[in-house]
């Protein structure tokens, strides 16, 4: 199966500390989503990239989150300085969008624990 | 900007029942449709998508969904439901023209009982 897959698929931390999530998409999908989505919630758009390129985040990516897709691969999801609030589940997804609307593929998601 | 509603979280059902769930949206702007399905342990899969083109889409496993734009509307329907359905089913809309970035409802848990 080559579908999404992301890593860690738990992750439980102490407030203050950093984390980084990865994401592998499916091979040579172009656009690559996070979202995040918390108990009882849908998913919330966070960032996308196109290729390598970051081109939206949400009001939802505060200062201390960042992304990077370096080389349209792989992404990474760094928080920094977790707070009890950033616990949720954090989803990655991808697609092949060639002039029309690709159908987004989810991978399992990280659930993340701030204690 | 888009959002959608789906006001029921939760759908219980007896099994070989009709079953409908619920979706309107609201946007300035033209938008896909879309239903995603989440299984108990499972990520999100697509269930069907409306684009352009006829109103009423179906998927392989039975479900049908048909596009409304004077009621913003786009319910989820199924005449005889399986305790395989039973899991948590997300309307979800994205602008026309734009990155694609999906905006998704609540929810709605369709528990399928004996």
């Amino acid at each position: 199966d080559t579908g999404v897959s992301q890593d860690p698929r738990h992750k439980i931390t102490k407030r203050g500390q950093n984390v980084t999530f990865r994401c592998d998409p499916i091979s040579e999908h172009n656009r690559l989503y996070w979202y995040r989505q918390t108990l009882g919630q849908g998913p919330e758009f966070l960032t996308y990239f196109q290729n390598e390129a970051q081109l939206e985040k949400s009001r939802l990516l505060s200062d201390r989150f960042s992304a990077e897709r370096p080389k349209g691969s792989f992404s990474t999801l760094e928080i920094q300085r977790t707070e009890q609030g950033d616990s949720a589940m954090y989803l990655c997804a991808s697609s092949l969008v060639q002039g029309g609307v690709g159908e987004q593929y989810f991978g399992p998601g990280t659930r993340l624990t701030v204690t | 900007a888009q959002s959608v509603t789906q006001l029921d979280s939760q759908v219980p059902v007896f099994e070989e029942a009709p079953v409908e769930l619920r979706c309107n949206y609201s946007s300035s702007v033209s938008v896909y449709l879309f239903w995603y399905v989440q299984y108990p342990n499972q990520g999100l899969q697509l269930l069907l998508k409306y684009l352009s083109g006829s109103t009423l889409v179906e998927s392989i496993n039975g479900f049908e969904a048909e596009f409304n734009k004077s009621q913003t509307s786009f319910h989820l329907r199924k005449p005889s439901v399986h305790i395989s359905d039973t899991a948590e089913y997300f309307c979800a809309v994205s602008r026309t023209g734009g990155g694609n970035k999906l905006t998704f409802g609540t929810g709605t848990q369709l528990k399928v009982e004996l």
